[in-house]
């Protein structure tokens, strides 16, 4: 089955300044999406980023852009110019192409300081 | 806004009730999954409807189903429930041909 793992519980970022959040999974298939989604305190779940694994360039979308390696089974969030309202619980996923299963990973809570 | 509606926001219920929640896809939507996100826990995937027929099941127990009803709207109920039941409950859906999962506002459910 599927995994994935984000190795970092909390990470913090100075207001302005750059963050990479780490992303690994686990899988035998060639074909999956992956996604990155935000959970401010509302919980309500954001899409940021969303990566198709055939595609090697990788997925911008404003401030937000992914680094994805598929032979490392990498796929980390960079938050450029952090704002306070990026101050989130963020969740890797996994997607595979053959099915509708979506995995989780347990999330990284990430603290902006003004 | 997502699109994708919830209710109730929240509920309140006691050990060995019965509870219904409803969600409502994104218009034109034909997929319905649920999640169940217990204390700031990742999500589990609990189940997923295309077009009113169970497609996957994931982490479900037993006392738990669902159905998507002809409107596509869906329905999660649970039932005998128990303290660890208490949880935040999301819907998500997607479009034909689409693997993005756009989700719900949640609800919140606390069994006490």
């Amino acid at each position: 089955a599927q995994t994935v793992t984000q190795s970092q519980p909390e990470m913090s970022v100075q207001e302005a300044e750059t963050v990479t959040l780490s992303c690994t999974y686990d899988t035998s298939e060639s074909d999956y999406y992956l996604f990155w989604y935000k959970q401010p305190p509302s919980r309500q779940m954001i899409l940021v980023i969303r990566q198709e694994a055939y595609k090697q360039q990788n997925a911008t979308e404003n401030r937000f852009s992914v680094n994805f390696q598929k032979a490392a089974k990498s796929f980390s969030l960079k938050i450029s110019d952090s704002q306070l309202g990026d101050a989130a619980m963020y969740f890797c996923a996994y997607r595979s192409a053959a099915n509708n299963d979506m995995r989780f990973g347990a999330g990284t809570r990430l603290t902006v300081k003004p | 806004d997502s699109g994708v509606t919830q209710t109730p926001k929240h509920l309140i219920t006691a050990t060995g009730q019965r509870v219904t929640l409803r969600c409502s896809p994104r218009s034109g939507d034909l997929s319905v999954y649920w999640y169940q996100q217990s204390l700031d826990q990742g999500l589990q995937f609990l189940i997923h409807y295309y077009n009113g027929e169970e497609r996957a099941k994931g982490n479900i127990l037993e006392r738990f189903s669902a159905q998507q009803f002809p409107d596509l709207h869906s329905e999660l109920n649970l039932s005998s429930l128990e303290l660890g039941d208490s949880a935040l409950y999301f819907c998500a859906s997607s479009g034909l041909g689409s693997y993005t999962q756009y989700f719900g506002p949640g609800t919140r459910l606390t069994v006490l």
